[in-house]
């Protein structure tokens, strides 16, 4: 059974460009995860996606991230102009119960 | 809301020798899951154990963790660690309803030969 994928595994950027990330979740699996993972620190919900239908985005920052799920499959998580303090390991997981995470998306905003 | 506190950030042990990695949280809620997840360097954190029944032994991969409601922790111990065991270890919790996770900071181990 193929995993949670993510691309790019790497994104490098100046401060105020933008950029997109990927997530394919495990074949089935109606629920989908974002998570930020700043150095040194455990990982931190922004968003969380039942099938097409976000359920939870509280803890993401409206002004510059968006994420959709539109067809309930594959997701995307875009940072409109990052800054600096973007700068983390952005993890997506699916699950049905038990959450399976994908390798993630390294970013540094210089 | 909810907390996961781990209070070390590094263990570093002999290898052969016993290990434990402590975890406590806060939770106002009683329908909660408690995890400890292994990530290796450049790989995804994968689930090492999960429990909600308290004061019952939860066992894989040579570790274990015991929920103990009264004292709020979930620490995760092995009596033999191998070089192998070096990685990052999270505990988490989650709501049952949402499944949406609470990370600690994480505990580093490492182990010497």
């Amino acid at each position: 059974e193929a995993g949670v994928t993510q691309s790019p595994r790497y994104a490098v950027l100046q401060e105020g460009q933008a950029v997109s990330f990927w997530c394919d979740p495990i074949s089935g699996h109606d629920t989908l995860y974002w998570y930020q993972q700043p150095r040194d620190q455990g990982p931190q919900l922004l968003v969380y996606f039942r099938d097409e239908a976000v359920i939870d985005n509280s803890q993401l920052p409206s002004d510059r991230f968006s994420a959709v799920r539109p067809k309930g499959t594959n997701s995307t998580l875009k940072i409109q102009s990052a800054k600096q303090g973007d700068t983390a390991t952005y993890l997506c997981a699916s699950s049905l119960d038990t959450q399976y995470f994908g390798p993630g998306t390294r970013l540094l905003v210089l | 809301g909810d907390s996961v506190t781990q209070t070390e950030g590094l263990v570093t042990v002999t290898e052969g020798l016993p290990v434990m990695l402590n975890c406590t949280y806060q939770t106002a809620y009683s329908d909660v899951a408690f995890f400890w997840y292994v990530q290796y360097l450049n790989e995804a954190p994968k689930l090492l154990l999960r429990s909600s029944t308290d004061n019952k032994r939860t066992e894989h991969q040579g570790f274990h963790a015991t929920l103990h409601k009264s004292s709020s922790s979930f620490h995760l111990q092995k009596s033999s660690v191998q070089l192998s065991d070096s990685a990052l270890y999270y505990c988490a919790l989650s709501k049952t309803n949402t499944g949406k996770l609470t990370f600690g900071d994480g505990t580093v181990l490492t182990v010497k030969p």
